[in-house]
């Protein structure tokens, strides 16, 4: 099945720009999801991208795709402290409806 | 509108005791997920069910787990005997099924804590 691998913790100062990466092992992914969990809260899908594209930018978010080295990627740009949270990319081959989590990158911003 | 619920949000119990848990999913979402977080971990597939079809219950980890859906309404997932390692947060997640990215969205959870 599926191996999707996260770095469990990632720290950057207000302001700054954040990359949160993604490592995964199934080719046929289809569709490649980065969700959100605030404290006590479920995930919130923050945005997706298609495994035919390459990019995906949606306001300070930006997502990279490398297919060859199976590689996905979350930028978060002038990070705030709202944005301090538990990322998880999730990926779903197009035959199923069934995705795959990573176990998650805990972002922490501070001032 | 409202969005995925779940009750309760934390139940405690003691080993060996049967506990279930409720999901209300967003309506006219015809498919619901069951996902367990243990904690620092990601989360683990539980069940699928979509519609009227046979559900997926290929995540479930024994044969002390199991989950119900009335139609395209609530789900209740049933653990039996709990044990220790049966503590974490229980998450239920509903989609509409109207577009090809099939987005999820995931209810509060439920966090159970198995003394």
């Amino acid at each position: 099945g599926e191996d999707v691998e996260q770095s469990l913790f990632l720290s950057v100062r207000e302001g700054d720009s954040s990359v949160i990466n993604c490592t995964y092992t199934d080719s046929s992914s289809t569709y490649l999801y980065w969700y959100k969990q605030e404290p006590g809260a479920g995930l919130q899908l923050l945005t997706y991208i298609f495994s035919n594209m390459d990019m995906k930018q949606d306001q300070r978010l930006t997502v990279l795709l490398n297919k060859k080295d199976k590689h996905l990627s979350l930028r978060i740009a002038d990070t705030q402290t709202g944005d301090s949270a538990i990322y998880f990319c999730a990926l779903r081959p197009g035959g199923s409806y069934i995705p795959t989590f990573g176990r998650g990158t805990s972002l922490i911003v501070h001032p | 509108g409202a969005g995925v619920s779940q009750s309760p949000s934390n139940k405690v119990t003691e080993k060996g005791k049967d506990v279930e848990l409720r999901c209300d999913p967003i309506s006219g979402h015809t498919a619901l997920y069951w996902y367990r977080q243990r904690l620092g971990q990601g989360l683990e597939f539980l069940i699928y069910f979509q519609g009227n079809s046979a559900p997926d219950k290929s995540g479930l980890p024994s044969d002390r787990f199991s989950a119900e859906r009335t139609g395209e309404s609530v789900s209740t997932l049933t653990i039996q005997r709990t044990q220790q390692e049966d503590s974490a947060v229980y998450l239920c997640a509903s989609s509409s099924r109207t577009s090809g990215t099939d987005t999820q969205y995931f209810g509060p959870g439920t966090r159970l804590t198995v003394l």
